[in-house]
């Protein structure tokens, strides 16, 4: 079945300093990935949508020149969290969808990120 | 519209009842839903999903069911078991016309199976 590896599963950094998380889809080419964040006890938020070789989509709300979004192939994309605070801290989580449609969604194992 | 909730709603169910998880969506354009499970500290995980022209999907143990009417999805759980305990979310894909392919989670339920 289809796979999505997420790494970090955890990350601890300090204020001021930025932290890549990556997320690959392990045996199928993705033509889209979406970033989410979740706070505890809450739901997903989308964040942003990637699509490879093209600039990603932000939710409103989410500020594009902190989180910064890379989706340089098919089965990569990362997310930067840029001069990270404290309130940055959560749980992120990258899903991936099969190129060539289909309705498949397949979800990483998720970031937690501590920002002290 | 977005669903952010300030806590999760709760529902505790003994070993081996059925259980029954609600979700209300809000898209009348939405044309595929999905319902996950999330452990803690995990990713979502794929139950069943249905797409809009049906109003019943059975899988293993799980059956979903879609009510446009009232824009209403639901998810039961035959013979729950202990390792069923986790977070139930619905998630809605807006039509090609309303919002490409991203998906919107709604609020969540938090299922506790007592033995």
């Amino acid at each position: 079945g289809a796979v999505v590896s997420q790494h970090p599963s955890r990350v601890i950094c300090k204020s001021g300093t930025s932290v890549k998380i990556e997320c690959r889809s392990l045996d199928f080419q993705a033509t889209t990935m979406f970033w989410y964040r979740q706070f505890p006890k809450q739901s997903l938020m989308l964040m942003a949508t990637s699509n490879e070789g093209s600039k990603a989509t932000y939710e409103q709300g989410v500020e594009k020149d902190k989180f910064l979004i890379n989706h340089a192939s098919l089965t990569l994309s990362t997310l930067t969290v840029t001069s990270a605070h404290p309130e940055d801290s959560s749980f992120y989580i990258c899903s991936a969808r099969r190129q060539g449609g289909g309705l498949g969604y397949t979800f990483g194992s998720g970031t937690r990120l501590t920002v002290v | 519209g977005e669903s952010v909730g300030l806590h999760l709603p709760t529902l505790s169910v003994q070993e081996g009842d059925n259980s029954i998880i609600n979700c209300a969506y809000s898209n009348s354009a939405s044309d595929y839903f999905i319902w996950y499970k999330q452990e803690s500290g995990k990713g979502p995980q794929f139950i069943i999903d249905i797409r809009s022209n049906m109003d019943k999907r059975q899988g293993q143990r799980v059956t979903v069911l879609l009510n446009k009417t009232v824009k209403h999805l639901s998810l039961q759980i035959a013979a729950t078991q202990p390792g069923d305990s986790a977070v139930y979310f619905c998630a809605e894909k807006f039509g090609l016309t309303g919002g490409g392919n991203k998906l919107t989670f709604g609020t969540g339920t938090q299922l506790k199976v007592e033995l």
